[in-house]
């Protein structure tokens, strides 16, 4: 079963613009992780955001996390044409296995 | 650091045939994990091992799906008989841990007929 939920599932921007994509999910978590899966390709972890933690930063990306609402962001900044990809959200949840569990994606275009 | 190793890149097979795909993760990664992803969707968890002990292993079709890991490291996933739903990307990941972050492979894209 899929914890994450991301938001938009498409988007598409032009260079140098921003990109913001939303995470929701359902059960209390351990940790909230961000990957990105260029076609054809495997995924590539990007960042990861502790329960306790509020923002982080790696780069160009910023990662936000809001645990009372369940949710969390990733904005892209300044984005280039090498950003396109699928950006997943992935939760581990409290207590079981810690097993990772991934969300349905967000395609992301940058038109040159 | 060498990456994971996933093999074969590709495989197209006809349904109730019998396919097996291999993965040698990062060494010195105690878990393995075997993904599968169905075009459009995000990756869903079939396995989960911590050195060669089965951790978590809920969203595996038994009667179909069977996976071993020799001696803690490589890994390999079998399907038999497949059907025409098994088509799907296979990735395996590798971590340090549980909850750690994960390195994956670039996967097996099955095509069953």
């Amino acid at each position: 079963s899929q914890q994450g939920e991301e938001d938009p599932q498409a988007l598409s921007i032009q260079e140098g613009e921003n990109a913001t994509m939303n995470c929701s999910y359902k059960t209390s978590i351990n940790n909230l992780q961000w990957y990105r899966q260029n076609s054809g390709r495997g995924l590539v972890h990007l960042i990861l955001i502790r329960s306790n933690e509020r923002e982080k930063h790696s780069g160009r990306l910023r990662v936000t996390l809001d645990t009372s609402k369940k949710s969390s962001s990733l904005l892209i900044t300044a984005s280039r044409a090498a950003d396109t990809a699928s950006y997943f959200c992935a939760t581990v949840l409290q207590g079981g296995s810690e097993k990772l569990v991934f969300g349905k994606g967000t395609k992301l275009t940058v038109n040159p | 650091e060498a990456g994971v190793a996933q093999s074969p890149r590709y495989k197209i097979i006809e349904k109730r045939q019998s396919v097996a795909f291999w993965c040698n993760p990062i060494s010195g990664h105690a878990t393995l994990y075997w993904y599968q992803q169905i075009l459009g969707q995000g990756p869903k968890l079939l396995i989960q091992f911590q050195n060669n002990g089965v951790v978590d292993d809920s969203q595996l079709p038994k009667d179909r799906f069977s996976a071993e890991r020799l001696k803690g490291v490589d890994s390999t996933l079998k399907i038999q008989p497949a059907k025409l739903e098994d088509s799907a990307v296979y990735l395996c990941a590798s971590s340090l841990g549980s909850a750690w972050t994960l390195h994956f492979g670039n996967g097996t894209r099955l095509t069953v007929t």
